[in-house]
């Protein structure tokens, strides 16, 4: 069964340093993985994907994430994070030939000035 | 454009009524999710729609829940006899299709508070 690790409840940088909020995740094939961000008394937005090519992938607000199919993780990473940066990410996970899309339990991300 | 849209956006009832929550997803999308998010949890997969397909309802958490999609566009999730622990937020999402890898469009919820 399809599984996703956010292994951090709560990340904390300094603005202008650089930030990694972590996940790994458990497929039985190769998978899709996504991040999404969810700003305060807001939506869930789409970040970036993975889905097949080069490793690291750029998605909006300057952040990308690294796949890494030997550790099975998906970290993402800005490198100089905002206080308009804080939110809550998810990760997220889905086979090639599932349909559903298992997400994390979320990071909470703290940008302090 | 127009984004997916829910409605209420908050929802309170009494236990033991029946709620309808409703999702309107982005025009031409064939693919509507519906996750619950609780309170400092992540979501959680209750059912999604594919087109004319059969919807997958593997995530509803007991009978009490159903949910239909009339003419491959608005969603309805019915709770009925609601208990306290349904209260969460009720998210929907659409995408172009679910036979890939499109990324999801969530809706702001639907806040629901049993009481």
């Amino acid at each position: 069964a399809q599984s996703v690790a956010q292994p951090e409840d709560q990340v904390n940088v300094a603005e202008g340093n650089p930030l990694t909020v972590k996940c790994t995740y458990s497929v039985s094939g190769n998978p899709y993985l996504f991040w999404y961000v969810q700003y305060p008394n807001r939506g869930l937005q789409f970040l970036l994907k993975y889905i097949t090519g080069d490793n690291l992938v750029k998605g909006s607000y300057g952040f990308e994430a690294e796949f890494n199919k030997s550790q099975t993780s998906f970290h993402l990473k800005k490198p100089s994070a905002l206080v308009s940066d804080s939110a809550l990410y998810f990760c997220a996970v889905r086979d090639l030939g599932g349909f559903k899309t298992i997400f994390g339990a979320g990071t909470r991300l703290f940008v302090k000035a | 454009g127009a984004g997916v849209s829910q409605s209420p956006s908050n929802k309170v009832t009494e236990k033991g009524k029946d709620v309808e929550l409703r999702c309107d997803p982005i025009s031409g999308h064939t693919a509507l999710y519906w996750y619950r998010q609780s309170l400092g949890q992540g979501l959680e997969f209750l059912i999604y729609f594919q087109g004319n397909s059969a919807p997958d309802k593997s995530g509803l958490p007991s009978d009490r829940f159903s949910a239909e999609r009339t003419g491959g566009s608005v969603s309805t999730l019915t709770i009925q006899r609601t208990q306290q622990e349904d209260s969460a937020v009720y998210l929907c999402a659409s995408s172009s299709s679910a036979l890939s890898a499109y990324e999801q469009y969530f809706g702001p919820g639907t806040r629901l508070t049993v009481t």
